[in-house]
């Protein structure tokens, strides 16, 4: 019930384009849903995140969708640039705590 | 700020010697979290701490793991007998407060031979 479901592994995307990467959970009582960023030797950084009374965050290029009665959501890049290529970790707190529990990861790769 | 500082980068040692790492937080962060990252079971949550106190430790793998918090601007993860299988990168990462943007170290590299 504690796992976060992390897809796909990884992701080619060709500059412009967009990148798209699903998670999904099992534990309703998360609530608390942030994405990190994380670039080789470095550690991750936080780069937007979402509370489930809302269905959509935007920031910038990066939209979060959250569907909660699927216990889905996820994490749209637009306009994808090779600057954006780096590892995306999606996470979820359990209610009532501070932890963050980590998806698997996504490798992203952005191409000219 | 300087960000969250851990160290050593790296660290090579051979099996059963005692290693330690260390974390220096953001001042002024009240939580403290230690978590490991390999690529067989992602990033792992070990132990986290608030106001230098352990609040949950149910992902330190076994007793040979120990993390200590003796003041607000230093904490350690002591493996005493180190093991192969705990060849990882250790990240240390703080926040301000409760629920708060958690800002990662660099990370330390271990390799145990």
């Amino acid at each position: 019930q504690q796992q976060v479901k992390q897809s796909p592994q990884s992701l080619i995307v060709q500059k412009g384009g967009i990148s798209i990467i699903n998670c999904a959970y099992e534990n309703t009582a998360f609530d608390y849903f942030p994405w990190y960023q994380q670039f080789p030797g470095k550690g991750p950084a936080l780069l937007i995140a979402i509370r489930p009374d809302v269905s959509e965050k935007k920031e910038g290029r990066f939209t979060i969708s959250f569907n909660k009665s699927a216990k889905q959501f996820s994490l749209h890049i637009m306009d994808s640039q090779p600057g954006d290529s780096a590892t995306y970790f999606c996470a979820a707190t359990p209610g009532g705590t501070d932890k963050l529990i980590f998806g698997t990861g996504t490798r992203l790769q952005v191409f000219p | 700020d300087a960000g969250v500082i851990q160290s050593p980068r790296h660290e090579v040692t051979e099996m059963g010697q005692e290693v330690t790492l260390r974390c220096k937080p953001i001042s002024g962060h009240d939580y403290l979290f230690w978590y490991r990252q390999t690529m067989m079971r992602g990033l792992e949550l070990l132990i986290y701490f608030n106001n230098n106190v352990p609040i949950d430790d149910s992902g330190m793998p076994e007793d040979r793991f120990s993390a200590k918090m003796p003041n607000a601007s230093f904490s350690t993860l002591k493996i005493q007998p180190s093991e192969p299988r705990d060849s990882a990168v250790y990240f240390c990462a703080s926040s301000l407060s409760r629920r708060d943007t958690q800002y990662f170290g660099p990370g330390t590299r271990l390799t145990v031979l």
